[in-house]
This record gives C-alpha cells, sequence and structure tokens, in this order.
C-alpha cells in the first residue's frame, strides 16, 4: 500500500521556522513528482510547492516565495519542507502529496495521490 | 496564474438524487482537471483525473466531463456516503491551484 505520512507540525511564534517532513512507503519514491498542499482552519485547499524526481526543480506558490523550501532526499523515501519567517497566515494543515503523471504524446497529466493525514502548523505569539 | 471557479458553494440533496457539481477554469486547461472529495477531519482523496478517468476503486456513480474551461462532476446517484466537500484542481500549468469548494450535505 502506497502511504505518505507527515510529521513537524506545531506551534510557532509570528517570524519562527519550522522544517515538516514526510516519509512516503509503498512506491519508488525517486520516480515521482512530490508536492505540499495546506489548508487553513475552515478553508480549501492551497497548492503550495512542488519538486521534480530528482531534485532539480521546484516551484512555489507566490506567498511563499523566498520564505519556504522544498526538498527531497530519495535514499530516506523522504520530502520536507523547510518554512522560515512564518506568518499567521501560513497557520493550516499541511499535506504531502505523491504527483502521478501520465504522457500522451508528449503531453503530460497531473493528479495528487495518496494524500497524507496532514500535520498542523500554527503560527501564533 | 489559473483561477477555478466552483459553483454551486453549497447544496442540499436527497439520496438518491442526481448531484452536478461545475468548475469553470479562467482560461483553457484542455482536460488537465481533477476533482477530489475530502470529509471532515479528513485528508483529500482522489476521485476523477483527466477530466473523465475514474480513479481505481472509487464508486462508478461518480463521473466527471468537460475540456476547455468548463467541468461537471456528476454523482449519478446520491448516496448517504457521499457527504463531504468537492474540490476541482487544475494541473495544466503551476501553481496547481483548487477551485474553493463546494459542500454537499444530505437532506
Amino acid at each position: 500500500e502506497v502511504q505518505v505520512v507527515e510529521s513537524g507540525g506545531g506551534l510557532v511564534q509570528p517570524g519562527g521556522s519550522l522544517r515538516l517532513s514526510c516519509a512516503a512507503s509503498g512506491l519508488t519514491f525517486s520516480t515521482y513528482w512530490m508536492s505540499w498542499v495546506r489548508q487553513a482552519p475552515g478553508k480549501g485547499l492551497e497548492w503550495v510547492a512542488n519538486i521534480k524526481q530528482d531534485g532539480s526543480e521546484e516551484n512555489y506558490v507566490d506567498s511563499v516565495k523566498g520564505r519556504f523550501t522544498i526538498s527531497r532526499d530519495n535514499s530516506k523515501n523522504s520530502l520536507y519542507l523547510q518554512m522560515n519567517s512564518l506568518r499567521a497566515e501560513d497557520t493550516a494543515v499541511y499535506y504531502c502529496a505523491r504527483e502521478i503523471g501520465s504522457s500522451t504524446r508528449g503531453a503530460w497529466w497531473f493528479w495528487f495521490d495518496p494524500w497524507g493525514q496532514g500535520t498542523l502548523v500554527t503560527v501564533s505569539s | 496564474d489559473i483561477q477555478m471557479t466552483q459553483s454551486p458553494s453549497s447544496l442540499s440533496a436527497s439520496v438518491g438524487d442526481r448531484v452536478t457539481i461545475t468548475c469553470r477554469a479562467s482560461q483553457s486547461i484542455s482536460t488537465y482537471l481533477n476533482w477530489y472529495q475530502q470529509k471532515p477531519g479528513k485528508a483529500p482523496k482522489l476521485l476523477i483525473y483527466a477530466a473523465s478517468s475514474l480513479q481505481s476503486g472509487v464508486p462508478s456513480r461518480f463521473s466527471g466531463s468537460g475540456s476547455g474551461t468548463d467541468f461537471t462532476l456528476t454523482i449519478s446517484s446520491l448516496q448517504p456516503e457521499d457527504f463531504g466537500t468537492y474540490y476541482c484542481q487544475q494541473s495544466h500549468i503551476v501553481p496547481r491551484t483548487f477551485g474553493q469548494g463546494t459542500k454537499v450535505e444530505i437532506k
């Protein structure tokens, strides 16, 4: 069974830092893009960042650029999100998700599956 | 960024009803569109990918259609376990973006 499990959430003061981890199992981790998606309390889903299979490409939503860094360690089947300069608006449940890709005639389709159970990050003084 | 707009924001329907949720993209995204179901306190679950492909293990009463800018998720016969919030998501470009969600309640 493919599984991803997040950890590392908690309470942090504004301006502080936190590092989230995501442990993957049941899949060949190094062959997939991976993403972080967050959900503020009572709100919808917001994609945060993704990273290519070999770590050579990263993408971020504008609101976290320069503050968050996504990384991976394929030898440990693990994904990370380093969050610096945290703000109250970063308070959310953070989900790790595998991006499955499928190609037809050079075009690529991607979707998120599975998702982890999420880890709560609370930014508050 | 591509904006995704769902309608309605919420709905209440009876068991056995046919339910339709609409998702509109701010620009053409071909069929790069996925649908997820989220139940309270749980992670989202993939239902439909590439606009119309049913994820393995998802009941056949769920179906997706559309291309370009307009998409539809249909539940052919609503069941009690189908309550929750449904999200569309585009994968045409980054940043990946989601619709605001449609909350489905059972009457």
